[in-house]
């Protein structure tokens, strides 16, 4: 059984790096076409895709968003570290972690964690 | 920037059938973009329905069927239910990058 939780900080202040970790089980990112995505939710709002990362290392980003977004993995921990700098009010939302396998694209998603940006 | 439309809202009877479709502002959509589609309830992470224009998952009942249709995808719900009330995402893949649709909002009435 395949499952992903989000994990970090609920409240974050304008200017500074956000750091969010997905700590996965029941696969394996060393699996070929194996990859994890972000995805994240304004309250209200529709879904918006932030980044993959891949078995092989491979890494993809929204292009609205690629400058501000570095996405790693922790292969030996089961974890997907997303980071994104220079953070806004307007990036308040839930993020949220989702796997990958080939066309499975996003078939099993973590709860979610609501982070909030304010001074 | 690639934008990925749906109907912002649909409404259907108890046991009546409604097609949502997803278009892309490059033009028609084929399955070379693997459209999907996703269930989203109030409060709840999504959770899949179709991969691939049309293949279900395991958990995803009968009546939601994926399609092409008129230079779009389609999720068409069959025989609908109460519980089908909720938000459907159509997700597009544009060789490496992802793009959801704004979301149809559904309601069963």
């Amino acid at each position: 059984q395949i499952t992903l939780k989000e994990s970090g900080p609920t409240l974050v202040k304008p200017t500074q790096t956000l750091t969010l970790t997905c700590t996965f089980s029941g696969f394996s990112l060393s699996t070929s076409g194996v990859a994890v995505g972000w995805i994240r939710q304004p309250p209200g709002k529709a879904l918006e895709w932030l980044a993959l990362i891949y078995w092989n290392d491979d890494e993809r980003y929204s292009p609205s968003l690629q400058s501000r977004l570095t996405v790693t993995k922790v292969t030996s921990k089961n974890q997907v570290v997303l980071t994104m700098t220079n953070m806004d009010p307007v990036d308040t939302a839930t993020y949220f972690c989702a796997h990958r396998h080939e066309a499975w694209l996003f078939d099993v998603w973590g709860q979610g964690t609501l982070v909030t940006v304010s001074s | 920037q690639t934008v990925v439309i749906q109907e912002p809202s649909l409404t259907v009877s108890p046991g009546g059938t409604v097609t949502l479709t997803c278009a892309s502002s490059t033009g028609a959509v084929t399955s070379g973009y693997f459209p999907n589609w996703f269930q989203q309830r109030p409060g709840l992470a999504p959770r899949a329905l179709i991969y691939s224009t049309r293949h279900r998952y395991s958990w995803t009942p009968a009546r939601f069927s994926g399609s092409l249709l008129g230079g779009k995808a389609a999720l068409t719900l069959s025989g609908v239910q109460p519980e089908d009330e909720a938000e459907y995402y159509c997700l597009l893949y544009y060789g490496g990058a992802v793009v959801f649709g704004g979301g149809t909002k559904l309601t069963v009435l």
